[in-house]
């Protein structure tokens, strides 16, 4: 399958500092990439959908000044955590979207990054 | 609300028997199914993808469809203690391209 890499892998930062993650499509060009979160024993969350070259998508709840996300290029998207909480320790991953020419779409997850904010 | 649901489990198999998953979901106008196995700690992994009704089958997997009961099944023969995992089912949405909704996931645990 296709392959997905996030970094960093894991990350602690303090209560107030903002925190980049990054999500790259290694083998194939991503026009659309998802961000989600998931908390201990819970399912994942979308949290928001990435397109390139324009403004991202989020879902109700999410802040997006809060949760900013740049997807500045087909095979890179960012999303920056910023002012981060205590609350906002979490998993996130990120997956993108493989369409390959006379196939079917399939979505691919990056190995995720896990956030500690102390 | 579109829901996508499945038991939480634990499903406790035996070493080379046979787990069946399920999973409903309530949007009818889905059109894309997928299964993802979950390590403990780590992110989702695709095992297979379903669109047509029937039986998809890779490998020790098997996925059925039932666009009319709106039920996806995933079956795991010769079931090994590293098929121990969180088995994710995620749908996807009718109105929003490449949007998945996912069920919260059955935990199998294979014994020896």
């Amino acid at each position: 399958g296709a392959v997905v890499s996030q970094h960093p892998s894991r990350v602690i930062c303090k209560s107030g500092t903002s925190v980049k993650i990054e999500c790259r499509s290694l083998d194939f060009q991503a026009t659309t990439m998802f961000w989600y979160r998931q908390f201990p024993k819970q399912s994942l969350m979308l949290m928001a959908t990435s397109n390139e070259g324009s403004k991202a998508t989020y879902e109700q709840g999410v802040e997006k000044d809060k949760f900013l996300i740049n997807h500045a290029s087909l095979t890179l998207s960012t999303l920056t955590v910023t002012s981060a909480h205590p609350e906002d320790s979490s998993f996130y991953i990120c997956s993108a979207r493989d369409r390959p020419s006379g196939g079917r779409e399939t979505q691919y997850f990056g190995p995720g990054t896990r956030l500690l904010v102390l | 609300q579109k829901e996508v649901e499945q038991n939480s489990g634990p499903l406790s198999v035996p070493e080379g028997a046979i787990a069946s998953l399920n999973c409903t979901y309530s949007d009818r106008g889905s059109q894309s199914f997928f299964w993802y196995r979950q390590y403990s700690g780590k992110s989702p992994e695709l095992i297979m993808f379903i669109y047509s009704n029937g039986d998809k089958e890779d490998g020790r997997f098997t996925a059925q469809l039932n666009k009319a009961s709106q039920y996806v099944s995933l079956l795991i023969r010769d079931s090994q203690p590293s098929d121990s995992a969180t088995y994710l089912c995620a749908v996807g949405s009718a109105d929003s391209w490449g949007k998945l909704q996912f069920g919260a996931g059955t935990q199998v645990v294979v014994t020896p």
